[in-house]
């Protein structure tokens, strides 16, 4: 079957650094993809990781691990307008399509 | 690059109407296009797969007599909401493919059906 699994909500400081892990189980896997949602937008493209290993981008850095079907979001220096929803994303080869979490809605506090 | 535009931005219509949703991919041709519905504090759900010259794929459960989809040119597909009810109100999102497995997403319609 398809299914990701990620925490529903985090809490953070600003300044601060936060880590969201996903978990994924899809048939054809063919890359993990992480958006960024803010209330009433569309989702904005953050990463994609095909290959085990850390893909850094400025702030914000993706891990794969294709072995364990994992992979994480980390955001360093956090800032306020990082509170938003962040969505994992499991590309199935097979299907041709993304299979979504449910998304992880960040609060940044000062 | 990669810029995916949708009309109407938001659209308020009165049961058993029909809407049309325009989705664009203004920089880069797109021989898939995807149509996702998200409602509140929920993540995107799959509705179906546009292919350029080709019927749609429609997700288990998505009715395709009530959504249709037309994915006539590489730029262009519209999703038309067919007798909308006030169950079908919610974020339309549509996405196009560019390379192999990047999808770039247009800025969602909202729709309201009174």
């Amino acid at each position: 079957g398809q299914n990701i699994d990620q925490p529903t909500e985090m809490t953070a400081t600003e300044g601060a650094i936060v880590q969201i892990n996903c978990t994924y189980q899809t048939s054809g896997f063919n890359g993990l993809f992480w958006y960024q949602q803010h209330a009433g937008e569309a989702p904005t493209f953050l990463s994609y990781n095909v290959l085990d290993g850390l893909e850094e981008k400025g702030r914000f850095s993706s891990f794969l691990s294709r072995s364990k079907g994992y992979s994480y979001l980390l955001l360093k220096e956090l800032q306020m307008k990082d509170s938003a929803s962040y969505l994992c994303a499991a590309f199935s080869g097979g299907y041709n399509k993304l299979i979504f979490g449910a998304g992880t809605r960040l609060a940044v506090h000062p | 690059g990669a810029v995916v535009s949708q009309h109407p931005s938001w659209v308020i219509c009165k049961s058993g109407t029909s809407v049309k949703i325009e989705c664009r991919s203004l920089d880069f041709q797109a021989t898939t296009m995807f149509w996702y519905r998200q409602f509140p504090k929920q993540s995107l759900m799959l509705m179906a797969t546009s292919n350029e010259g080709s019927k749609a794929t429609y997700e288990q459960g998505v009715e395709k007599d009530k959504f249709l989809i037309n994915h006539a040119s590489l730029t262009l597909s519209t999703l038309t909401v067919t007798s909308a009810h006030p169950e079908d109100s919610s974020f339309y999102i549509c996405s196009a493919q560019r390379e192999r497995y990047e999808q770039y997403f247009g800025p969602g319609t909202r729709l309201t059906v009174t």
